[in-house]
């Protein structure tokens, strides 16, 4: 059973445009939303991330809107670069007490190709 | 930042062979470690947990044998393959996250930068 399920499966922008990855959460359970940046042959590298009480969080062209009733949440790539080609993760843990409690479950990625 | 370091970045070895992959959080006390496998194009699943001074907790299907977790001080956790073999080649990243208490789930996973393992 897949717990976060993530879109596109790749996406090619042009440069300056807008990059919109969407991810969707079934565990109401889950509290903390970040978004990793993945490029060939590194570790994931945190983006930005979300916790419940907000619905928006901007850090410099990133940004994620998250929407608690539908359990959706999103990544949004302003002024789109070359230098962004990479494969994104969205994630999502709950930090309660427990088996399970803090462990990342990560959406399938989505390659980002960014053209000049 | 906090950096999390892994070693070797890239191991070619023979069929049999045990590999033991280090990880190592540089400036942060890290209670909690994760290991993850990668195949490539595809998504992060989680191996297990490692806390630091306890028995690591395993994801269903991952052997416990096979994968051998040592969380033995603050900073360090290592992950020995046992008697490797060509379908354990993969992409392995460990992660590692900080602070302990109440406040545990406001401290996001630092990755280090993986280990290709591949085995003849």
């Amino acid at each position: 059973q897949q717990q976060v399920k993530q879109s596109p499966q790749s996406l090619i922008v042009q440069k300056g445009g807008i990059s919109i990855i969407n991810c969707a959460y079934e565990n109401t359970a889950f509290d903390y939303f970040p978004w990793y940046q993945q490029f060939p042959g590194k570790g994931p590298a945190l983006l930005i991330a979300i916790r419940p009480d907000v619905s928006e969080k901007k850090e410099g062209r990133f940004t994620i809107s998250f929407n608690k009733s539908a359990k959706q949440f999103s990544l949004h790539i302003m002024d789109s670069q070359p230098g962004d080609s990479a494969t994104y993760f969205c994630a999502a843990s709950m930090s309660n007490s427990g088996a399970g409690s803090y462990q990342l479950t990560f959406g399938k990625g989505t390659k980002l190709s960014v053209i000049p | 930042g906090a950096v999390v370091s892994q070693h070797p970045s890239w191991v070619i070895c023979k069929s049999g062979t045990s590999v033991k992959i280090e990880c190592r959080s540089l400036d942060f006390q890290a209670t909690t470690m994760f290991w993850y496998r990668q195949f490539p194009k595809q998504s992060l699943m989680l191996m297990a947990t490692s806390n630091e001074g306890s028995k690591a907790t395993y994801e269903q299907g991952v052997e416990k044998d096979k994968f051998l977790i040592n969380h033995a001080s603050l900073t360090l956790s290592t992950l020995t393959v046992t008697s490797a073999h060509p379908e354990d080649s993969s992409f392995y990243i460990c992660s590692a996250r900080r602070g302990e208490g109440k406040n545990q789930g406001n401290q996001p996973q630092h990755f280090g930068d993986g280990t290709r393992l591949s085995i003849l």
